[in-house]
């Protein structure tokens, strides 16, 4: 299956900067996904990334916030804007595992704190 | 939107002891069950795939089964161990090539 390569690993930013996700998989995917999970929450999709189109966004996720950029098939970034402390979270990025009823192989997370 | 729902938030087990949790989701449009575990860390791994009423999967001490007519999954540790503290993840999958992800069950096994 595939290995997903995922940074920063963790990180601290100050409220109003942004930092950007970057995940990078060892084989060509059509469709990688983005999820947060915010303290004692659910891991819950932000949006879906394919290439060649602009991502899907899930109810309650915006661009302007979570812009996400997904060059060519193996590589994907999403961004966090203007932070807040709500922002903190641990952040996923994910793609399918062929033949595992569209199981994931995940990212090893970004845990961002906004201070 | 799904309604997933995981039971207990947080469980602390004594090491040697076995203990279960809980998974319900919505029984209509059932294709798939994924459960799994996410070690502080590291990436969630995956436990099992299930999708057969009566379903019953096994990985050494771990097992899970399910029922897809009243909608809920069991996963059972026997003989816990430090190892298996971790948080556990149910995730139905119903179409539109996504998971929806409980809100996990925090397992410490207290050596």
């Amino acid at each position: 299956s595939a290995v997903i390569s995922q940074k920063p690993s963790r990180d601290i930013c100050q409220r109003g900067t942004s930092l950007t996700i970057q995940c990078q998989v060892d084989s060509q995917v059509t469709m990688m996904f983005w999820y947060r999970q915010q303290p004692g929450q659910s891991l819950t999709l932000i949006a879906t990334a394919n290439q060649g189109s602009e991502a899907t966004y899930e109810s309650g996720f915006v661009i302007d916030k979570f812009p996400i950029s997904r060059p060519n098939l193996t590589f994907s970034t999403l961004t966090v804007s203007n932070m807040s402390p709500e922002d903190s979270s641990i952040y996923l990025c994910s793609v399918i595992r062929t033949g595992t009823n569209y199981g994931y192989t995940f990212g090893s997370g970004t845990r961002l704190t906004v201070v | 939107i799904l309604n997933v729902e995981q039971s207990p938030q947080s469980l602390h087990v004594q090491e040697g002891d076995s203990t279960n949790f809980t998974c319900s989701f919505p029984s209509s449009n059932f294709y798939a069950l994924h459960w799994y575990r996410w070690e502080t860390a590291k990436s969630p791994e995956a436990l099992f795939v299930m999708t057969l009423n009566g379903d019953e999967k096994k990985k050494g001490r771990i097992s899970a089964t399910l029922n897809t007519k009243e909608g809920y999954s069991y996963l059972y540790i026997k003989g816990s161990q430090p190892e298996d503290s971790a948080t556990y993840l149910c995730a139905p999958f119903q179409g539109a090539q996504k998971l929806v992800f409980g809100q996990g069950t925090r397992l410490t096994i207290n050596p």
